[in-house]
């Protein structure tokens, strides 16, 4: 199955800056990343996910950058706003089993 | 409104007893997967299914059982043998699993407690 690591855990940062949250895997045969924002309470809801034939993907603050080679991808949060706050999770496809498998999470805190 | 419908979205379960736990999708999604959440944790697969009638187990099945009857449909069952019940559980659906749709939508969850 798939080995998923997040960081970090925590991460507290001022509005208005950047915020980055990298996740490994061991899934050489992935070719789906997404990254999930969960608010408390509520099920996770997908924010932005990339495919392995390309690098980099941009929704406005939001972007994703994936290194294949490496294993692992990185969720790119931009002048960071006091609704940014939340949990969110890395969820690489596990090719085997064809469903999502989910990192232990980083609670992102912006201090307005 | 399209999405994935969890119900109830609390309950709470006397020990030795099994509960039910219901998830229904009117999106036309051929799989459908329950997932497990602790505080402060990330989700852990209970079950998937691919495809109606066909189901398989993830890394935590024990304790737990499902059905696949009806596409729009998969219920868990959390049955008096899971040790440690108490949790949130969240359903969620996507088109198929072979990578080439693989978006999944989530349910609201239900969070179930043991008294």
């Amino acid at each position: 199955g798939e080995n998923v690591e997040q960081h970090p855990s925590t991460l507290s940062v001022q509005e208005g800056d950047s915020a980055v949250i990298k996740c490994t895997y061991s899934d050489s045969a992935s070719n789906y990343f997404p990254w999930y924002k969960q608010e408390l309470g509520k099920g996770p809801q997908l924010i932005i996910d990339i495919r392995s034939n390309v690098g980099e993907k941009k929704d406005q603050r939001i972007a994703v950058t994936l290194n294949k080679t490496a294993k692992h991808f990185s969720l790119h949060i931009t002048e960071t706003q006091p609704e940014d706050s939340a949990v969110y999770f890395c969820a690489p496809l596990d090719t085997g089993r064809r469903a999502l498998t989910f990192g232990s999470g980083t609670r992102l805190q912006v201090q307005p | 409104d399209g999405g994935i419908t969890q119900s109830p979205k609390y309950l709470f379960r006397k020990e030795g007893q099994n509960v039910t736990l219901s998830c229904e999708q009117n999106l036309n999604h051929d799989a459908m997967y329950w997932y497990r959440q602790d505080p402060g944790q990330g989700l852990r697969l209970i079950y998937y299914s691919q495809i109606v009638n066909d189901f398989q187990k993830g890394d935590i099945a024990e304790g737990y059982s499902v059905s696949r009857e009806k596409k729009e449909s998969f219920p868990l069952t959390v049955t008096s043998a899971q040790k440690n019940p108490t949790a949130f559980y969240l359903c969620a659906s996507s088109r198929d699993g072979t990578g080439q749709d693989t978006e999944a939508f989530f349910g609201q969850g239900t969070r179930l407690t043991v008294v």
